[in-house]
């Protein structure tokens, strides 16, 4: 049982360039999502989604894309990458219902743009 | 608006001596509030989840309590192990959202 994985754990882009920050989980959790984490910001929402095909927007989601179309996988797609994108992301996943329940994070993926 | 804050920014404590985190917060409902550990370089770990003003969790030596208004970590007799950062998060009601608060960074000196 590997939990939430997350790839790659560093990446540097150039100010313009796209990629996929890819997150999978093999808890046949409902909930997933993609958190910043910025220093003295702390963990801000981007994306979740609640279900296969099923996503909406957290605190922070411009500049980046997400889709659903499995379970277990909830990748992040920065669009045309800016300066401002620097920073650590996490994903997590969790159970979903009626009750709130906790989360649990990947790694992380450290990204820079220059 | 739906926000957190947690104090002290930072805390530093000898081994064994006992002391307590804070979590304020303000939202409209509550369906959770969350305790993770965060170790640097490292995702957040879960630790306690709290739904109700009065209830209470243990383990180890961390006891994490919730009122209305705020939730407190304490910590009892700690150990150099026990050095990391300490989040806060809530989940609104009726959202399947999360807010975090910047944490608190803990340091136990042997």
């Amino acid at each position: 049982n590997a939990g939430v994985t997350q790839t790659p754990k560093f990446q540097v882009l150039k100010t313009g360039q796209s990629m996929t920050l890819q997150c999978a989980q093999d808890m046949n959790h409902e909930y997933m999502s993609w958190y910043r984490q910025d220093p003295g910001m702390g963990l801000r929402l981007i994306h979740y989604s609640v279900g296969a095909g099923i996503t909406d927007q957290g605190e922070v989601p411009n500049g980046y894309n997400v889709s659903r179309s499995t379970t277990e996988d909830f990748p992040l797609r920065l669009l045309s990458a800016a300066p401002s994108q620097t920073s650590v992301y996490f994903c997590a996943s969790s159970y979903s219902g009626q009750s709130s329940y906790e989360q649990y994070f990947g790694p992380g993926t450290r990204l820079t743009v220059t | 608006e739906d926000q957190v804050t947690q104090s002290p920014e930072a805390l530093r404590l000898q081994e064994g001596e006992s002391s307590s985190l804070n979590c304020s917060y303000t939202v409209s409902g509550l369906r959770g509030l969350f305790w993770y550990r965060q170790d640097p370089g490292k995702g957040p770990e879960f630790l306690f989840t709290l739904y109700s003003a009065g209830e209470e969790k243990e383990k180890e030596r961390l006891k994490a309590t919730l009122t209305k208004k705020e939730s407190f970590l304490h910590i009892t007799a700690p150990k150099p192990e026990d050095s990391a950062t300490y989040l806060c998060a809530v989940s609104p009601s009726g959202t399947y959202k999360y807010i975090f608060g910047t944490g608190t960074r803990l340091k136990v000196l042997a």
